[in-house]
């Protein structure tokens, strides 16, 4: 059974460039989450989906960002116009059923803006 | 979700037991301990939870105090490959399970 997929593990965009994050969930997984991390700092919460719904995204910046996780493919985190405060590492999780369930993360996507 | 305390950082000798404190005083009844690690650059690793009762599993154990203002996370026998910052969350997985992480402990393992 293989883990949280992402690609690429690694994305170089210049600013005013779209950046398109991908994240495959476990087999079985319906619930995805995806955080960010500046560097030396901690995981902050973006957003929440189930298969064809957003479920919480509060802690997703009001402009630029969207996510998708639709009923077939890997759910996708969209930043339009990037800037150079993007760079960071995006880490996708999923899990089962998503209720006090442990989280499996994938190995992240590092984005650099240039 | 209620906030979490922890050290900055610790050390632990190799083959000696590492035990992560945290403080959660504001804990909600509903609300589980939950403990991460991450080791440098990768996703973040699973490692316990627990609501009320002490729990262990092959990685480790983890203590919570009786009335739940605190717990303690312990590996056994730490290793140099458990070198990583250690996170510990407190959940009521009725948001979605959208675990808050703070700074973590920097647990750092020596020869």
């Amino acid at each position: 059974n293989a883990g949280v997929m992402q690609n690429p593990r690694h994305l170089v965009r210049r600013r005013g460039q779209e950046a398109r994050l991908r994240c495959s969930p476990m087999k079985g997984h319906s619930h995805v989450y995806w955080y960010r991390q500046l560097p030396e700092e901690g995981l902050k919460f973006m957003v929440y989906l189930q298969k064809e719904n957003i479920i919480d995204e509060s802690g997703m910046p009001k402009e630029r960002f969207s996510a998708e996780f639709p009923k077939e493919g890997p759910s996708i985190l969209r930043i339009q116009q990037v800037v150079r405060g993007d760079s960071a590492a995006y880490f996708c999780a999923s899990s089962p059923r998503g209720a006090n369930e442990k989280l499996f993360f994938g190995s992240g996507t590092q984005l650099s803006v240039l | 979700d209620a906030k979490t305390t922890q050290p900055t950082s610790m050390d632990c000798a190799e083959g000696r037991a590492a035990n992560l404190p945290c403080n959660h005083s504001t804990i909600s009844g509903n609300e589980y301990v939950y403990w991460y690690r991450q080791i440098h650059s990768q996703g973040p690793q699973y490692v316990i939870h627990g609501l009320k009762n002490n729990e262990t599993n092959e990685m480790a154990s983890l203590i919570i105090t009786e009335d739940r203002k605190s717990s303690t996370l312990i590996l056994p026998h730490a290793t140099l490959r458990d070198t990583a910052v250690y996170y510990c969350i407190v959940s009521s997985g009725n948001a979605g399970n959208m675990l808050t992480f703070g700074g973590g402990t920097r647990l750092m393992v020596k020869p």
